[in-house]
């Protein structure tokens, strides 16, 4: 069965720092999306893609965040300048529509920020 | 902005009792999907709501959507160890953006 791929699994990184989280969404999907996860906390929407740029995206989406769709697979979530608050589970999930279409979500990379 | 309140927080049953889950949309939604996530996993589609008064049952799981589509429940029956994880809906509002509740967390009592 087809299914959401995510690397890498854990990403330590510092303060300051950039780091781009990787995603090869289901091949025949065409809807993209980040979400986070506090540790223990509710999944939090950051920002739907479609059609090569972004469709919708959270209050969380600042400016420090960007999302790209580099080649015909992969779908990246940026992050400039990481700050303490961001250490979270961050998923990538798709879905073949948007409205009436299940999200199938990748198994998350956890992110620490020291 | 808009919010899907969800509750309980937690719920603790012994194995076989039931568990219920509700959620509560403060407008109306076009449609309401329900998650579970499994300690320390992603979370995992269970099933969609779309009409008005729906309900929909999956062996042991029971949904409902309300008639003013702003309310909706998760009701298991009979529960195993296998049901632990927390549940989640979503409720999709007039912009199609998914709102997620805060989950439900299932803890099966020893």
């Amino acid at each position: 069965e087809p299914e959401v791929t995510q690397t890498p699994s854990h990403q330590v990184t510092q303060m300051g720092q950039e780091v781009i989280l990787r995603c090869v969404p289901i091949s025949n999907h065409l809807y993209f999306y980040w979400y986070r996860q506090i540790l223990g906390q509710k999944v939090e929407f950051l920002v739907s893609f479609y059609n090569n740029e972004i469709s919708e995206k959270s209050e969380i989406f600042d400016d420090q965040f960007s999302v790209e769709r580099p080649d015909g697979s992969n779908f990246t979530l940026k992050i400039r300048s990481t700050k303490l608050e961001d250490s979270a589970m961050y998923f990538c999930a798709s879905s073949t529509g948007t409205g009436y279409y299940e999200q199938y979500f990748g198994p998350g990379t956890r992110l620490t920020v020291t | 902005g808009q919010q899907v309140m969800q509750i309980p927080q937690y719920q603790h049953v012994q194995e076989g009792e039931d568990f219920t889950t509700y959620c509560n949309s403060s407008t109306t939604l076009s449609n309401i999907q329900w998650y579970k996530q499994r300690p320390g996993g992603h979370p995992v589609f269970l099933i969609q709501l779309v009409k008005s008064g729906e309900v929909k049952k999956q062996k042991r799981l029971t949904f409902q959507f309300g008639e003013a589509k702003k309310n909706s429940s998760l009701h298991i029956t009979a529960t195993q160890t296998t049901d632990v994880g927390t549940y989640f809906c979503a409720g999709r509002d007039s912009n199609y953006q998914l709102i997620w509740g805060a989950g439900t967390k299932l803890i099966i009592k020893p």
